[in-house]
């Protein structure tokens, strides 16, 4: 049972262009979270998803930032016109769904806006 | 969903050492749950504890929760080189919020 797996593990852009996350959740694992970490910080809640679904969007930025968890296929964080600020690791977690229920984490996307 | 807050900040011990991370919290919570980071990684669950739980082992790991004071801690015991990392806890929420983590050091 493959863990959560996210990729690209890198991403390069130039400020301007678009950044597209992707993250497949564990086998079985209907519910995903979205989070961004800067150098020496903790992880900054953005969103959670349930297939189909936006639960929970309060940590996403008001522009530029979408995401996506459709029935079929993965997980995918969208950035708009990224800003050399939007550099960041981010990461992607899945859980069963059940309250409380535990987080699984992938290995992270490393965005470096040139 | 609340945040909760990890001290110290950070904490350097020699190997063989116990190391002892703190978190508090706010509000009343179902659950708590405690998470290392390695470097450029993503979060490994290390254990859970329930509200109606006061302690919890798990190999060199002992957690212990006191709903009263709202506050929860971590021991790892006889540290190695392979326990550096950082630190999380996460008190129970639909979605789980992240502190800035205790960064440990183990020297050898």
């Amino acid at each position: 049972n493959a863990g959560v797996m996210q990729n690209p593990r890198h991403l390069v852009r130039r400020r301007g262009q678009e950044a597209r996350l992707r993250c497949s959740p564990m086998k079985g694992h209907s519910h995903v979270y979205w989070y961004r970490q800067l150098p020496e910080e903790g992880l900054k809640f953005m969103v959670y998803l349930q297939k189909e679904n936006i639960i929970d969007e309060s940590g996403m930025p008001k522009e530029r930032f979408s995401a996506e968890f459709p029935k079929e296929g993965p997980s995918i964080l969208r950035i708009q016109q990224v800003v050399r600020g939007d550099s960041a690791a981010y990461f992607c977690a899945s859980s069963e769904g059940v309250t409380n229920e535990k987080l699984f984490f992938g290995s992270g996307t490393q965005l470096s806006v040139l | 969903s609340q945040q909760g807050e990890e001290d110290p900040q950070a904490l350097s011990i020699q190997e063989g050492e116990n190391a002892t991370m703190n978190c508090s919290y706010k509000t009343s919570i179902n659950n708590l749950q405690w998470y290392r980071q390695n470097s450029g990684r993503g979060l490994v669950h290390l254990i859970l504890i329930r509200s109606n739980e006061r302690e919890k082992h798990s190999g060199r790991l002992r957690v212990t929760l006191d709903t009263s004071k709202k506050s929860s801690s971590l021991l790892i015991t006889a540290s190695r080189a392979a326990d550096t990392a950082s630190y999380f806890c996460a008190p129970g929420a639909q979605k789980l919020v992240f502190g800035q983590g205790t960064r440990l050091t183990i020297n050898p």
